[in-house]
């Protein structure tokens, strides 16, 4: 089934612990973000790759890096993780003849303590 | 600073009652304005994009429209599978493909 896959569904870290947040689409979109999603603050976006082996700074970058070796690969890494990065992170793709519409995977939960 | 702000923050509707969300932007060029839709546990889907102030567009019991300094999302008649947090984001000419959402409007639509 064609669209966006996430892993891990949820996790549970230690502050100061390093988290690689896995995200993967098969619909060959050029674009891909990175977004997290707090109450109240809606969803922001840290990272974003217009096209393999290109990156871009989003509003909220900080503790967070991202790479994008192929189309398909998109993965978000917090180096040290603290208990402010405690959100839920969706991973989203556009194509870049429809770029107007991204989709968006599932979601994943990540609790830093 | 572009700036994206919706209302109600939460809306609770008996079913068949229409309403209409809010969605009110500041932005320095808007490309674009686009409605999501959120179901609890699940990333946002799309539902429209509009791009121009008198700009239209309906989705079943859904109808965006958009004027220059504000987005309305009308919904008719609702049913209790309307019920959802619904997202509005503005994509800012010049800022590449990124999208700045507002915080969403939680639609309860009660049978």
């Amino acid at each position: 089934i064609a669209g966006i896959t996430q892993a891990p569904t949820s996790q549970i870290l230690a502050a100061g612990r390093r988290m690689t947040l896995r995200c993967t689409q098969d619909m060959r979109h050029n674009a891909m973000y990175w977004y997290r999603q707090d109450l109240g603050l809606g969803l922001r976006l840290i990272h974003y790759s217009n096209t393999a082996g290109t990156t871009g700074k989003g509003e909220v970058p900080d503790g967070y890096s991202v790479s994008r070796a192929n189309t398909d690969d998109f993965p978000l890494t917090l180096a040290s993780a603290v208990p402010s990065q405690t959100s839920v992170y969706f991973c989203a793709s556009s194509d870049s003849s429809r770029e107007d519409e991204q989709f968006f995977g599932p979601g994943t939960r990540l609790t830093v303590l | 600073e572009d700036q994206v702000t919706q209302s109600p923050e939460a809306l609770r509707l008996q079913e068949g009652e229409s309403s209409s969300l809010n969605c009110s932007y500041t932005v320095s060029g808007l490309r674009g304005l686009f409605w999501y839709r959120q179901d609890p546990g699940k990333g946002p889907e799309f539902l429209f994009t509009l791009y121009s102030a008198g700009e239209e567009k309906e989705k079943e019991r859904l109808k965006a429209t958009l004027t220059k300094k504000e987005s309305f999302l009308h919904i008719t008649a609702p049913k209790p599978e309307d019920s959802a947090t619904y997202l509005c984001a503005v994509q800012v000419s010049g800022s590449a493909r990124q999208l700045t959402f507002g915080s969403g409007t939680q639609l309860t639509v009660l049978p």
